[in-house]
């Protein structure tokens, strides 16, 4: 089944304690892109990739860090979170730039106390 | 600059009334493509449609309508004869030519449909 899935799917953890939340795609999609989604604001693009080793920043890069090694992985690194990164987060890909169709993962709830 | 605006926040309508989902946007790029995804809350993202700023053809897909203007930038959505399991936030959202490596979604309206 083609799909992406992220991992944890929960997580609360405490300001400063670096994490990371994973993503994987099997439909050997180049572009994958994190997002955040936050109440009143909708999802905004946190960094994307458009293959391994290519990576660029989106909308809200602060305080992110990502890595594209393998094609099928993606994971976002948040190395010292704060509150304020307290958010539902998405991983998405597709076959090429987001104009294709995107899949998302189904998102990590995020809580930073 | 790249925008989405859905204007409407939150839209509660009784079953099987029509509804129509706003969506504005702005680019400066002739070349653009505009989407919209369901949010139902289990959570996911469900793609619904993707339209190419060089078809303004109105698409229809069951209950499901979209209108396509470049002429006011807007990419309307119809739900005729809506159900309670269209309950939902939808987003609107932009990628253009200008970097189609950026996605811009909209704040998202979210629809109550009632029985």
């Amino acid at each position: 089944e083609a799909q992406v899935t992220q991992n944890p799917r929960y997580l609360i953890t405490v300001t400063g304690k670096k994490l990371t939340v994973t993503c994987s795609q099997n439909m050997n999609h180049e572009y994958m892109s994190w997002y955040r989604q936050d109440p009143g604001l909708g999802l905004r693009q946190i960094y994307y990739s458009m293959n391994v080793e290519v990576t660029d920043k989106g909308d809200v890069p602060e305080g992110y860090k990502v890595s594209r090694k393998e094609k099928r992985n993606f994971p976002l690194i948040l190395e010292s979170p704060s509150p304020n990164q307290t958010s539902l987060y998405f991983c998405a890909s597709s076959s090429t730039a987001p104009q294709e169709t995107q899949y998302f993962g189904p998102g990590t709830r995020l809580l930073v106390l | 600059a790249q925008k989405v605006t859905q204007a409407q926040t939150e839209i509660s309508v009784v079953e099987k009334e029509d509804v129509t989902l706003d969506c504005v946007y702005e680019t400066r790029d002739t070349t653009y493509y505009l989407f919209w995804y369901k949010q139902p809350p289990s959570g996911e993202l469900v793609f619904l449609i993707r339209r190419n700023s060089f078809d303004e053809q109105n698409e229809i897909s069951g209950r499901y309508s979209w209108n396509f203007q470049k002429s006011t930038s807007s990419f309307n959505f119809t739900i005729t004869a809506s159900q309670v399991v269209d309950s939902a936030v939808y987003f609107c959202a932009l990628a253009s030519r200008y970097n189609f490596n950026k996605f811009y979604f909209g704040s998202g309206t979210k629809l109550n449909v009632k029985p």
